[in-house]
């Protein structure tokens, strides 16, 4: 079992909807989680963190977090086509070698 | 440009050559990370660096590859005798301390290695 599992898509919902972004993660033990945006041919820029259950928003995005079921999701309102880019969930587990394990990552595509 | 410097950005080898890929944290992090990352794939863990300390080596492949973050000056990936499958982007994040920030990292644009 991979310790952050996301569905590769890829994902295409129309623009002005809600994508919705899921992530699991394996180990209990993990406290810390984010969301990183990664578009085509370039780095990785973190979108949302978040740290206890329950919701956070940011502007159009939603990051939602359930320790219960090991499971953290991103919304994002009024999907725009500058949405469009793969979307990695990673996790952190604070440890005496924290290390910070991503997801493969989900292709989300906004079609006009 | 204070962000997360890596150079070089692009790196061309020919199979058995040596890459050296650098990397300089954001001013005030003292936290490394490299990352490897194949075309339409995630980023996976290499190696974890403070100044002077390796703390988490566990993504990094036995043989070939090294790390390091000295007192002063970037830190630096090494591959030896580099193979075909070493083709690959290789990202450097940086982050602030464990506490906290930790987990928020900033990302340079990545050294991408292609080995002929």
């Amino acid at each position: 079992q991979k310790e952050v599992e996301q569905n590769s898509g890829p994902l295409s919902v129309p623009e002005g909807a809600i994508a919705s972004l899921n992530c699991t993660y394996s180990d209990r033990v993990s406290q810390s989680f984010f969301w990183y945006r990664q578009y085509s041919g370039k780095s990785p820029e973190l979108i949302m963190s978040i740290y206890s259950n329950g919701d956070k928003e940011d502007g159009r995005f939603t990051a939602q977090l359930n320790k219960a079921s090991q499971y953290v999701s991103l919304l994002i309102r009024d999907s725009q086509p500058s949405d469009s880019a793969t979307y990695l969930c990673a996790v952190l587990k604070y440890s005496s070698a924290s290390k910070i394990i991503f997801g493969s990552g989900t292709r989300l595509s906004i079609r006009p | 440009n204070a962000g997360v410097m890596q150079n070089p950005r692009h790196l061309v080898r020919r199979r058995g050559q040596e890459a050296r890929l650098r990397c300089s944290p954001m001013k005030g992090h003292s936290h490394v990370y490299w990352y490897r990352q194949l075309p339409e794939e995630g980023l996976k863990f290499m190696v974890y660096l403070q100044k002077e300390n390796i703390i988490d080596e566990s993504g990094m492949p036995k043989e070939r590859f090294s790390a390091e973050f000295p007192k002063e000056g970037p830190s630096i990936l090494r591959i030896q005798q580099v193979v075909r499958g070493d083709s690959a982007a290789y990202f450097c994040a940086s982050s602030m301390d464990r506490s906290g920030s930790a987990g928020e990292l900033f990302f340079g644009e990545g050294s991408r290695l292609t080995v002929l």
